[in-house]
């Protein structure tokens, strides 16, 4: 079945710098790669997803790369802010076959 | 609201107690799914609908837990005969077919 790997487990970094968090999959098939936003005593929230034919997608300051050959996908978040500290997931595929999750904390 | 609700939010209960928790989904939204989540953890896949059919289950959906979405709109989560390692938070997700799914806010039960 798919296995999701993600890194790192918690990222520190200043306010207004950029983010990234890195996931590999191992199931070739697998088309569909959401990440995942969950803030304390919440349910994880959708912020951008990508599918298998395009490699690269943008939201505001958020975008999503997807290197299909390598299995590898990536989050990028610029211009840090506050209320981004928060715990991120990557997932694949419809069942949703989550990561471990990266602790976010954007420093003052 | 027109999001995903679950309930209750809390449940604590004891040993070997039977628990259901229920999951109303986004109304147009024909799938279902439950995930358990533990501490630390991201959430791990046991089980979804496709309207009322139960299309999949987790190999850690044991025989103590059964779900079902008798008229493919609600569904509901039982535990048989819960053991503290059941503790987890237990969300639901609805969506549109394939693709984007929408989360409650869970429910989260300790097993005392």
């Amino acid at each position: 079945g798919e296995n999701v790997e993600q890194h790192p487990s918690t990222l520190s970094v200043q306010e207004g710098d950029s983010a990234v968090i890195k996931c590999t999959y191992s199931d070739s098939a697998s088309n569909y790669f959401p990440w995942y936003k969950q803030e304390l005593g919440k349910g994880p929230q959708l912020i951008i997803d990508i599918r298998s034919n395009v490699g690269e997608k943008k939201d505001q300051r958020i975008a999503v790369t997807l290197n299909k050959t390598a299995k590898h996908f990536s989050l990028h978040i610029t211009e840090t802010q506050p209320e981004d500290s928060a715990v991120y997931f990557c997932a694949a595929e419809d069942k949703i076959i989550f990561g471990k999750g990266t602790r976010l904390h954007i420093l003052p | 609201d027109t999001g995903v609700s679950q309930n209750p939010r809390h449940k604590i209960t004891k040993r070997g107690q039977n628990v259901t928790f229920r999951c109303d989904p986004i109304s147009e939204h024909n799938r279902l799914y439950w995930y358990r989540q533990t501490l630390g953890q991201g959430p791990e896949f046991l089980t979804y609908f496709q309207n009322e059919a139960q299309l999949e289950k987790s190999r850690l959906l044991s025989d103590r837990f059964s779900a079902e979405r008798p008229k493919g709109s609600f569904s509901t989560l039982e535990i048989q005969r819960t053991e503290q390692g059941d503790s987890a938070m237990y969300l639901c997700a609805s969506s549109l077919e394939v693709g984007e799914q929408y989360f409650g806010p869970g429910t989260r039960l300790t097993v005392t």
